[in-house]
């Protein structure tokens, strides 16, 4: 069964905690992805995994980071987490050529209050 | 670099009623036209994608587009709507090896009686 699974789904923080979200694909795709999704604004990407321990920066890295150590398993972290992080993020998993079609989760609604 | 914009971030049509969805591609090189939809509370899932070969294109749920490269046009299409397609759907957009999809602001679809 192809699957991406998001945990949490719903994560309620304050402003300056620490926020671990975590993403599995059962697909043993090499590429992995985290995009956040705000209204009026899409989705955008924040960092791409091309396999374990190879991590690019996307378009809006500041403030986040990843860690991909299995390759069926990827992490965001905010370290001290801002309330402009307060949003909808979405992990997603692709084969590796860019023809490819992106499988996502279900999305993990994050507040920082 | 690739790029898309979607000029209608909401549109409006009765059931039964036909529907094109519109997307601006700006790209270089042999794009990679995707379409994906977004069911309330749920991940993106794809719907259209083109690269390569038949212009003409089957979707799922009854939709179909057709790349225009003259145009840069790859706009779904679909004869007789239904309230399950009211969703938000996105148009991406990549490139060749080593791109990731860049995604557009939505198309909110709202299907009434």
């Amino acid at each position: 069964d192809m699957k991406v699974t998001q945990m949490p789904r719903y994560l309620i923080k304050r402003m300056g905690e620490n926020v671990l979200l975590e993403c599995g694909q059962d697909m043993s795709h090499e590429t992995m992805y985290w995009y956040r999704q705000d209204p009026g604004l899409g989705l955008q990407l924040i960092y791409i995994s091309y396999d374990v321990d190879s991590n690019s920066e996307g378009d809006i890295p500041k403030g986040y980071r990843v860690s991909r150590k299995k390759r069926e398993h990827f992490s965001l972290i905010l370290d001290s987490a801002k309330t402009n992080q307060t949003s909808v993020y979405f992990c997603a998993s692709s084969l590796a050529q860019s023809q490819n079609t992106l499988y996502f989760g279900a999305g993990t609604r994050l507040s920082v209050l | 670099a690739q790029s898309v914009t979607q000029p209608d971030a909401r549109v409006t049509v009765s059931q039964g009623a036909s529907l094109q969805l519109r997307c601006k591609y700006s790209y270089s090189g042999t794009p990679y036209l995707f379409w994906y939809v977004q069911y309330p509370r749920q991940g993106l899932q794809l719907l259209l994608k083109y690269y390569s070969g038949d212009p003409v294109v089957q979707g799922v749920n009854g939709f179909e587009a057709e790349f225009s490269k003259s145009n840069s046009s790859f706009h779904p299409r679909k004869a007789s709507v239904h309230w399950s397609d009211s969703a938000v759907y996105f148009c991406a957009v990549s490139r060749n090896s080593g791109t990731y999809q860049r995604f557009g602001t939505g198309t909110k679809l709202q299907v009434v009686p």
